[in-house]
């Protein structure tokens, strides 16, 4: 069955960077894309931006564009996300998801399979 | 980006009832329109996609209708199991967009 599994939380200064890790499992990682959505404490779900596992493709969110940057690893099957410059509302649940399908044009689709999210809080 | 609006914020419903789910984009989406439940604590999980297709393993009291700038998700006959907040999201034009939430709580 397909699986997303997700770093553990993480707590961070301000202006610090975090990575999170999501490990996929279940089918065969370089035929759909991931995504990352987070969520800040009792809001909505807001799209971060979009990697091809074939080659490595991006696409990021205009408002997180330089402070984001999206990677895959083939030999285990995870992707990753980094996000620099950290600031206090930047504090939020990220996931990744998975491309609903397998061809994706400007990492336009729906999600068909989530990780479980991991929480970021950014405190001093 | 086109904005997605869901109404209402919260919608009370009995066990056993009919809900009905609004969601309206900013401009036409064509039928590129997914749903998704989320629980306390939990990840999204995909219902509807296609505005109309059912994920695979989503029971058929889930149902979603609607092309261009209004959609609706009806759940027949409501389940202790899906009381939770609904999103919609639309993948027609870059970048991929949320609505707000709908909560579905208990009366």
């Amino acid at each position: 069955q397909v699986q997303l599994v997700q770093s553990g939380a993480e707590v961070k200064k301000p202006g610090a960077s975090v990575k999170v890790s999501c490990k996929a499992s279940g089918y065969t990682f370089t035929s759909y894309g991931i995504s990352w959505v987070r969520q800040a404490p009792g809001q909505g779900l807001e799209w971060m931006g979009w990697i091809s596992a074939y080659n490595g493709n991006t696409n990021y969110a205009q408002k997180l564009q330089g402070r984001v940057t999206m990677t895959t690893d083939t030999s285990t099957s995870t992707a990753y996300m980094e996000l620099r410059s950290l600031r206090s509302d930047d504090t939020a649940v990220y996931y990744c998801a998975r491309d609903g399908i397998v061809v994706v044009v400007a990492a336009l689709t729906h999600f068909d399979y989530w990780g479980q999210g991991t929480l970021v809080t950014v405190s001093s | 980006e086109i904005v997605m609006t869901q109404s209402p914020a919260t919608l009370s419903v009995s066990p056993g009832e009919r809900a009905t789910l609004s969601c309206r984009a900013s401009q036409s989406v064509s039928s590129n329109l997914a749903w998704y439940q989320q629980k306390p604590g939990q990840a999204p999980r995909l219902l509807i996609y296609g505005a109309s297709t059912r994920a695979t393993g989503i029971p058929a009291r889930f149902s979603g209708s609607g092309s261009g700038t209004e959609f609706t998700l009806t759940i027949s006959s409501l389940q202790s199991e899906d009381f939770a907040v609904y999103y919609c999201q639309q993948y027609n034009n870059w970048p991929n967009t949320f609505g707000q939430g709908t909560k579905l709580e208990i009366k």
